[in-house]
């Protein structure tokens, strides 16, 4: 069982759709993390929380837009997205900023 | 910018055979951990490497942290169905972006019974 728990698990979205992903970690971590799975692609990280302030945006289109409330939560905002944005969208959080990270079970994107 | 070579890209075994799979980096990293992940999930972590030389196990799990500080390796010993799946190297190095983890491609197993 996974600390890190990310909704939903499957989204289909047309290009001019809104929808919002969530992570909810219940570890007591202090950096979260958005990471983008595309097949036969290492993970590629989108985005860094660090105490809900942002330290990293890995040159992500303003499509994608991501929220930290608190530590425990991270949200992905996402807006006129491309067919090339379907992927798995994986949360990850770690107790100190940049170490072992802990990943959610993902959310499978389909942009139709 | 850094990069992970993990090889290799797949594998296919048979059940009860030993299992070996690598990661090199272009430069030099002061963290190597160990992913698999099932399809449909997220990664989860197997081994975590702190210290140049370090070998640790985990069951029938076994990585070490390279000497060089430049590669780690993972083996699993008498493999079974269950170890099905995609193992992932992850490295962090000096400076530049702290937080930032370097993934490796993955290693697909694939375990004929």
């Amino acid at each position: 069982e996974t600390g890190v728990t990310q909704t939903p698990r499957h989204l289909v979205m047309g290009m001019t759709n809104k929808k919002s992903l969530k992570c909810e970690q219940h570890l007591g971590h202090n950096a979260m993390y958005w990471y983008k799975q595309s097949a036969k692609k290492p993970l590629e990280l989108m985005f860094v929380y660090n105490f809900k302030e942002q330290t990293e945006n890995n040159s992500v289109p303003s499509r994608f837009s991501p929220e930290c409330p608190n530590s425990s939560h991270l949200f992905l905002h996402l807006h006129t997205l491309q067919p090339e944005d379907s992927a798995l969208y994986l949360c990850a959080s770690s107790q100190v900023f940049g170490l072992e990270a802990f990943f959610g079970q993902g959310t499978r994107l389909t942009v139709v | 910018g850094q990069q992970l070579n993990q090889s290799p890209q797949s594998m296919f075994i048979q059940e009860g055979e030993d299992v070996s799979m690598n990661c090199t980096s272009s430069s030099i990293f002061n963290t190597w951990l160990w992913y698999k992940q099932d399809p449909g999930e997220g990664p989860v972590l197997l081994i975590a490497l702190y210290k140049a030389g370090e070998l640790t196990s985990n069951g029938r799990l076994t990585a070490q942290f390279g000497i060089t500080r430049k590669d780690s390796f993972l083996n699993i010993s008498a493999s079974i169905p269950s170890d099905v799946g995609i193992y992932f190297c992850a490295g962090q190095g000096y400076g530049g972006s702290q937080g930032n983890l370097i993934f490796g491609k993955g290693t697909k197993l694939s375990v004929k019974p």
